[in-house]
């Protein structure tokens, strides 16, 4: 029972342009949503969170909008840079700390 | 300040062989964690512990153990190899498990291969 799921595997954009990501949940119990990005070889690191009192968060050319109705979030990256090229997992909190998470979005930006 | 740190970054084990993967943080975090990763499958909760002298099970915790003796460590057991426990392990800390401090630092991870 997958309760966080990622449904795009890859995302292929150009350099300067939007990059969104996607993420859907089952649990109406999760009360705060997290979006990690991962090298390869390299461990995830925190991107940007929402807590789910909001709809959305801002963090420079990062956004993050939760839609609870939906169970949906989205990440946003604007503007797209070769740097921003990763792997990105979406996670959800309920209780504890403990995350669950997507299986992940490879993101490629073409300069 | 290393952050979190793990040993080792690869091992290769038999069937059957034990071992046991250490997790370091410095940071002074209450909760850790220990997550396994697998293709197509992101990170899976196997153990966590709120704190020194705690464990509790997460969503994958069979065939695995956990010891908190020490507030900046958290270790990993495989009493028992099998190939199905062949995975990326990764370790994280976060200051406490209440809004902001949802967020996790991870460690770089252990590559672990069962033949």
């Amino acid at each position: 029972d997958q309760q966080v799921k990622q449904n795009s595997p890859s995302l292929s954009v150009q350099e300067g342009r939007i990059s969104i990501l996607n993420c859907d949940y089952t649990n109406s119990m999760f009360d705060y949503f997290l979006w990690y990005k991962k090298y390869p070889a390299e461990g995830p690191t925190f991107l940007i969170s929402i807590s789910s009192i909001k709809d959305k968060n801002e963090d420079g050319r990062f956004t993050v909008f939760l839609n609870k109705s939906a169970k949906h979030l989205s990440l946003h990256i604007v503007p797209s840079q070769p740097g921003d090229s990763a792997v990105y997992f979406c996670a959800a909190s309920g209780g504890y700390g403990k995350l669950t998470f997507g299986q992940g979005t490879i993101l490629t930006v073409h300069p | 300040n290393a952050g979190v740190t793990q040993t080792p970054k690869f091992r290769v084990l038999k069937t059957g062989q034990s071992m046991t993967l250490l997790c370091a943080q410095d940071m002074n975090h209450e909760y850790m964690y220990w997550y396994r990763q697998d293709p197509g499958m992101g990170l899976r909760l196997i153990h966590y512990s709120v704190g020194e002298g705690t464990t509790a099970k997460g969503e994958v915790p069979d065939g695995y153990n956990v010891s908190r003796l020490k507030k900046q460590n958290f270790l990993l057991g495989l009493e028992s190899a099998a190939p199905s426990q062949t995975s990326v392990y990764f370790c994280a800390s976060a200051r406490t498990g209440q809004g902001r401090s949802y967020e996790q630092y991870f460690g770089p991870g252990t590559r672990l291969t069962v033949t």
